[in-house]
């Protein structure tokens, strides 16, 4: 069974820009949640995804958005880029919404310059 | 919100020597998540507890939840080379099962040979 999948891997970008990763959650798993982890912060929690709906946000400004396929797939998009959103962004996928055990992709990690 | 204080914050052991990482939590437990991470990589689901006083092992690796401290302990016996990475423990966003994980900002675990 293959597990969760994000592209891209790496990536740079400048300041301004605008970045869209993407997830692909192991297969039957219609949960999607997504994380930013930076060395200060640690993992904090973005926005979670259910059966195409967006269940939970996590207290990140409006640029942060996501959204959810028809297939689960997920992406997220982040507007308008900052130097503070230099981080490696990981998804998670489970079986059902709101916790359980989460299967982690190994994440995208973005640089902003 | 909930939120969660790891400790140590890092930890450098010789290899076969036992250590023990704690996370506590700002409210009652209704779920503990401890999750192992290779640096720049996802996360990789160690076990969960739900019940205070549940003890789970997996290898040379044990956890127990203390409800009443609202408290997790991870211990490993006998340290390898192995077991160094970034240990996190996550629990339920709001202190039950109605939101997603928030974690720990980890402790990084390095073993000497």
């Amino acid at each position: 069974k293959a597990g969760v999948t994000q592209t891209p891997r790496y990536l740079i970008k400048t300041r301004g820009q605008q970045v869209t990763l993407s997830c692909s959650p192991i297969s039957g798993h219609r949960s999607v949640s997504w994380y930013q982890q930076t060395p200060g912060q640690g993992l904090q929690f973005l926005f979670e995804y259910f059966s195409e709906t967006q269940r939970n946000k996590g207290n990140f400004p409006g640029r942060f958005s996501g959204r959810q396929f028809s297939n689960s797939r997920s992406e997220m998009n982040v507007s308008t880029l900052e130097l503070g959103d230099s981080a490696l962004y990981l998804c998670a996928s489970s079986t059902r919404p709101s916790g359980g055990e989460l299967f982690f992709g190994e994440g995208s990690r973005l640089t902003v310059l | 919100s909930q939120e969660l204080e790891q400790s140590p914050q890092s930890l450098i052991v010789q290899e076969g020597k036992n250590l023990t990482i704690n996370c506590t939590s700002s409210k009652t437990l209704y779920g503990l998540y401890w999750y192992k991470q290779k640096y720049g990589e996802g996360l990789i689901f160690l076990m969960m507890l739900q019940k205070g006083g549940e003890e789970k092992s997996h290898e040379k690796i044990t956890a127990k939840l203390d409800e009443k401290k609202q408290q997790s302990s991870l211990h490993i016996t006998a340290s390898q080379p192995s077991h160094a990475g970034i240990y996190l423990c996550g629990a339920d966003r709001y202190g039950g099962s109605q939101g997603n994980l928030i974690f720990g900002k980890g402790t990084k675990l390095s073993v000497k040979p």
